[in-house]
């Protein structure tokens, strides 16, 4: 069954600090996405990452980074956490490069920065 | 223009209707679609994708795709309360890309 993993699934943090986000997947899939949804806006993707230590940023990759030193963890990182931050983030994972390949989902880790 | 596009919603219907959902997207080499379903509070899980023109069937889900005009409709026949949900559309970028790209959803709710 395929999996990916969201270790933090609820978040605090406060304005300005350095936030992590961590996803696993054991499908060794090739692609992994971040993506952030908010009401009325959908999926937006903030980067994609199609190999180790490769990534390119998405639609909206102002004030993250991301990190992929494996092919299974691909990591997000809010440098200075603001409020419009505050989001719900799915990680994402698919193999190969053909544009019909599956996205499957983590279950989302809900970030709130007061 | 956003690069997909679903119709307005949210969309209530009685059970045991047919929910009928629409998407149009801009990219004409666009090759493959795909429909999740997102409850309230989880992630998307795809139930339907579609790469070929005219319907394709799943159980109570069919998913009609018309690449000359560029939509991609959902149809839900025979409505349940636990249909009540978010339905994302995607699409690719492009015919090369891997990247999907989100409609913004359409809310269904089916009343009992």
């Amino acid at each position: 069954d395929v999996k990916v993993t969201q270790s933090s699934r609820y978040l605090v943090k406060r304005t300005g600090e350095k936030v992590f986000l961590e996803c696993v997947q054991d499908m060794d899939h090739e692609n992994m996405f971040w993506y952030r949804q908010d009401p009325g806006l959908g999926l937006r993707l903030i980067y994609f990452s199609y190999d180790v230590k490769m990534k390119e940023k998405g639609d909206i990759p102002e004030g993250y980074s991301v990190s992929r030193e494996k092919k299974e963890r691909f990591s997000l990182i809010l440098e200075s956490a603001s409020t419009n931050q505050t989001s719900m983030y799915l990680c994402a994972s698919s193999s190969g490069q053909s544009s019909g390949n599956t996205i499957y989902f983590g279950e989302g880790s809900w970030l709130t920065v007061v | 223009q956003k690069e997909v596009e679903q119709n307005s919603g949210p969309l209530s219907v009685p059970e045991g209707a047919i929910a009928s959902l629409n998407c149009t997207y801009s990219d004409r080499g666009s090759q493959s679609f795909f429909w999740y379903r997102q409850y309230s509070g989880k992630s998307p899980e795809l139930i339907m994708s579609i790469y070929s023109n005219g319907d394709k069937e799943d159980g109570r889900f069919t998913a009609q795709l018309n690449k000359a005009s560029q939509y991609v409709s959902l149809l839900i026949r025979d409505s349940q309360p636990s249909d009540s949900a978010t339905y994302l559309c995607a699409a690719p970028g492009g015919s090369n890309d891997y990247k999907l790209s989100f409609g913004a959803g359409t809310t269904v709710t089916v009343r009992a």
